[in-house]
């Protein structure tokens, strides 16, 4: 298995600008989450899915952030508009069914709004 | 509010010594603890983990040990390796997964 895959790698954009990362989970996993990682909190869950339906999406910081998950091997993250702020890695995890069982991370997105 | 800190930022050891990495929590129903080892431009892997009902998990050069009570999980790895340089996350579940804000180990040669 090719393992949790994200697009793209890295992402250079403008303030204001929409941004659409794109997150494709392991075969057969059930459950997929979003992070953002930054210097000062550390890794935040986002929102996650369960069966490609969201299930919390506490962590989401704003209206400006939404997620989708359209199929069971396609989720994205879309951030209109994006400020500098939203400089992070953000990334992608899957795991087998429930949200206790260990998760499996995609190699992350690096974004920078200018 | 962070449910899951890691205070140290980073530790450097030498190679072939004890290397500790310490958690700690405020919520008591957490009843899963995991530990995620993270390389440059990579995402975390897993790495270990343990259940509440036990106080001690071991993998190898790896154990996970858990002090309920006083909210605590700590990481050794015995003996250290240069390989082993990584942020370290320590994660705890309840419902939703909780995240540490990570430990940068460095091991020296």
């Amino acid at each position: 298995d090719a393992g949790v895959i994200q697009s793209p790698r890295h992402e250079v954009t403008e303030m204001g600008q929409e941004v659409t990362l794109r997150c494709k989970p392991i075969s057969g996993h059930n459950s997929l989450f979003w992070y953002r990682q930054t210097m000062m909190r550390g890794l935040e869950l986002l929102i996650y899915f369960n069966n490609n339906v969201p299930i919390d999406d506490s962590g989401m910081p704003e209206d400006r952030f939404s997620a989708k998950m359209p199929n069971a091997s396609f989720s994205t993250l879309k951030i209109q508009p994006s400020e500098p702020r939203d400089s992070a890695v953000y990334f992608c995890a899957s795991s087998l069914a429930r949200p206790q069982e260990t998760q499996y991370f995609g190699p992350g997105t690096r974004l920078l709004v200018l | 509010d962070q449910q899951v800190k890691q205070n140290s930022p980073s530790l450097s050891v030498q190679e072939g010594r004890i290397s500790i990495l310490n958690c700690d929590y405020t919520n008591s129903m957490f009843d899963y603890f995991l530990w995620y080892k993270k390389y440059p431009a990579e995402g975390p892997t897993f790495l270990i983990s343990i259940s509440s009902i036990k106080d001690k998990n071991e993998d190898g050069r790896f154990t996970v040990f858990l002090n309920k009570s006083a909210k605590h999980l700590s990481l050794h790895i015995v003996p250290s390796q240069p390989g082993d340089s990584a942020v370290y996350f320590c994660a705890a579940n309840f419902n939703k997964f909780y995240f540490g804000s990570g430990t940068k180990l460095n091991v020296k040669p």
